[in-house]
C-alpha cells in the first residue's frame, strides 16, 4: 500500500454542489495530515491542515479525518469553477517528522 | 513580500552539463526542501534541510546535491543531467520542525534534459 493514496481523478461536481476529496493512508505516516491546492502550472498552497480525529471546518472548506479507518477527506461546500484544480494530500512520515509525503493528488472539475 | 523564489524557471539542457537551480526565502525560516513533480507521481523529496549546514536525502536523492551554507539558500545542483530528470521542480521552505508546519512553495522550475 502507498504511504498516501489518493484517486487520480478527474472528479468532475457541478457548480454549487459538494466536492468530496478523499486520501488514504498507511501505518507509515504521522497522522497530520495537509491538503494543498494546485492550479495547473502553479506551485501548491496549503488550504487546510488537521492533527485530530474528527471534523475540521475553515470557511467552504471542511477537513475529516478518520484514525480508525485511515482516511481524510476534504469537503468544498458550494463549489466554484475557481476550485478547478488538483488537490493534494500530504503527511509527514512516521518514523522521521523531516520527510513528507504527497499523494498523487487528485484532479477538481468544476462545470458550470 | 514573503516569498520563496527559484531560478531559472525554465530550462533546456543537454545530457551531462552541469547546472544549478537557485532556491531562496526571506521568511528565515529554518527548514527548506526540494521536490520533483511529474505526471501521476505527485510530488517527491529529493533533499531537505533542517538547518544551515545540515541537509539529507529524501525519496529520490540520486543524481542530486544540495548545499545550505546560508539560511536563506538553498540551491539544487545536478552534477550530470539525463533526461529522467526531466521533471518539473519545487523548493519549499518552513518554519520549526518542518514537515509538521505549513511548506510555502516556490514557482517552480521546469527542467528538460535533452
Amino acid at each position: 500500500q502507498k504511504e498516501v493514496e489518493q484517486n487520480s481523478g478527474p472528479l468532475s461536481v457541478p457548480e454549487g454542489a459538494i466536492a468530496s476529496l478523499n486520501c488514504t493512508y498507511s501505518d507509515r505516516v504521522s497522522q497530520s495530515f495537509f491538503w494543498y491546492r494546485q492550479y495547473s502550472g502553479k506551485s501548491p498552497e496549503l488550504i487546510m491542515s488537521i492533527y485530530s480525529n474528527g471534523d475540521k471546518e475553515d470557511g467552504r472548506f471542511t477537513a475529516q479525518l478518520n484514525k480508525a479507518s485511515q482516511y481524510v477527506s476534504l469537503l468544498i461546500r458550494d463549489s466554484q469553477p475557481s476550485d478547478s484544480a488538483t488537490y493534494l494530500c500530504a503527511s509527514p512520515r512516521d518514523s522521521s517528522a523531516s520527510k513528507i509525503i504527497f499523494g498523487s493528488g487528485t484532479r477538481l472539475s468544476i462545470r458550470p | 513580500e514573503a516569498q520563496v523564489t527559484q531560478n531559472p524557471r525554465y530550462l533546456i539542457t543537454v545530457t551531462g552539463k552541469k547546472l544549478t537551480v537557485t532556491c531562496s526565502q526571506n521568511m528565515n525560516h529554518e527548514y527548506m526542501s526540494w521536490y520533483r513533480q511529474d505526471p501521476g507521481l505527485g510530488l517527491r523529496q529529493i533533499y531537505y534541510s533542517m538547518n544551515v549546514e545540515v541537509t539529507d536525502k529524501g525519496d529520490v536523492p540520486e543524481g542530486y546535491k544540495v548545499s545550505r551554507k546560508e539560511k536563506r539558500n538553498f540551491p539544487l545542483i545536478l552534477e550530470s543531467p539525463s533526461p529522467n530528470q526531466t521533471s518539473l521542480y519545487f523548493c519549499a521552505s518552513s518554519t520549526g520542525q518542518g514537515s509538521y508546519n505549513e511548506q510555502f512553495f516556490g514557482p517552480g522550475t521546469r527542467l528538460t534534459v535533452l
